[in-house]
């Protein structure tokens, strides 16, 4: 089976920087995606990680341990446009793309002013 | 925007009644995958589709079925309508092979189930 946990809700102010966590209990993995959901919006890709360490896009930067089963995703310079939910995703295995992937429920972010 | 079309965006169905969702895939991409995704959850993959084949299930009845056409546009069907089946039904494309963990995703058809 496949289970991913996140956190329900985190809140942060304007410019600071805030983490979200994923853990994950898969069958097969061969990498950990994150996706961003405006209300009523399809979900957006913003980052991947097949290996362990640190990738960064920008203001948003994503992590995997392989070992511990657990990657983060770090937004800094928080706007308030980044108010959304964003999901974690492992994908399966390497005989398919990320197509077939199990997705998290989804850690609501909201910014303040 | 990915380039991923669905209709209807919205629709009413009641209990017992069959539904079809559409979906038409970004330019070159030859994969399609259908997910639903209900109402504060993430979505959750329903099947996928290559070359015109069923290429992988999630856990859905049959009652859940697809097609996939020439041009790689694909349809959701949903027969023997149940409440539960209210949800956010989500097309994404990719290209076979492509080694991310990229999906691109349409903005999804709301089936509401009275």
């Amino acid at each position: 089976g496949q289970s991913l946990e996140q956190p329900s809700e985190v809140t942060a102010v304007e410019g600071a920087i805030v983490q979200i966590n994923c853990t994950y209990q898969t069958s097969g993995f061969y990498g950990l995606s994150w996706y961003q959901q405006h209300d009523g919006g399809a979900p957006t890709f913003l980052s991947y990680n097949a290996l362990d360490g640190l990738e960064e896009t920008g203001r948003f930067s994503s992590f995997l341990s392989r070992s511990d089963s657990y990657g983060y995703l770090l937004l800094q310079e928080l706007q308030m446009k980044d108010s959304a939910s964003y999901f974690c995703a492992v994908r399966p295995s390497n005989n398919t793309n990320a197509g077939k992937s199990t997705f998290g429920d989804g850690t609501t972010l909201t910014v303040k002013p | 925007e990915t380039g991923v079309t669905q209709s209807p965006t919205h629709l009413i169905k009641t209990r017992g009644q069959q539904v079809t969702l559409r979906c038409s895939s970004q330019s070159g991409h030859n994969t399609v995958s259908w997910y639903q995704q209900a109402l504060g959850q993430g979505p959750q993959f329903i099947f996928q589709y290559y070359r015109e084949e069923e290429n992988g299930r999630g856990n859905f009845p049959p009652r859940f079925s697809g097609l996939q056409f020439p041009n790689y546009s694909s349809e959701l069907n949903v027969n023997a309508l149940e409440l539960d089946d209210s949800a956010l039904y989500l097309c994404a494309s990719s290209p076979r092979g492509f080694n991310t963990g990229e999906l691109f995703f349409g903005e999804g058809s709301r089936l509401t189930v009275l």
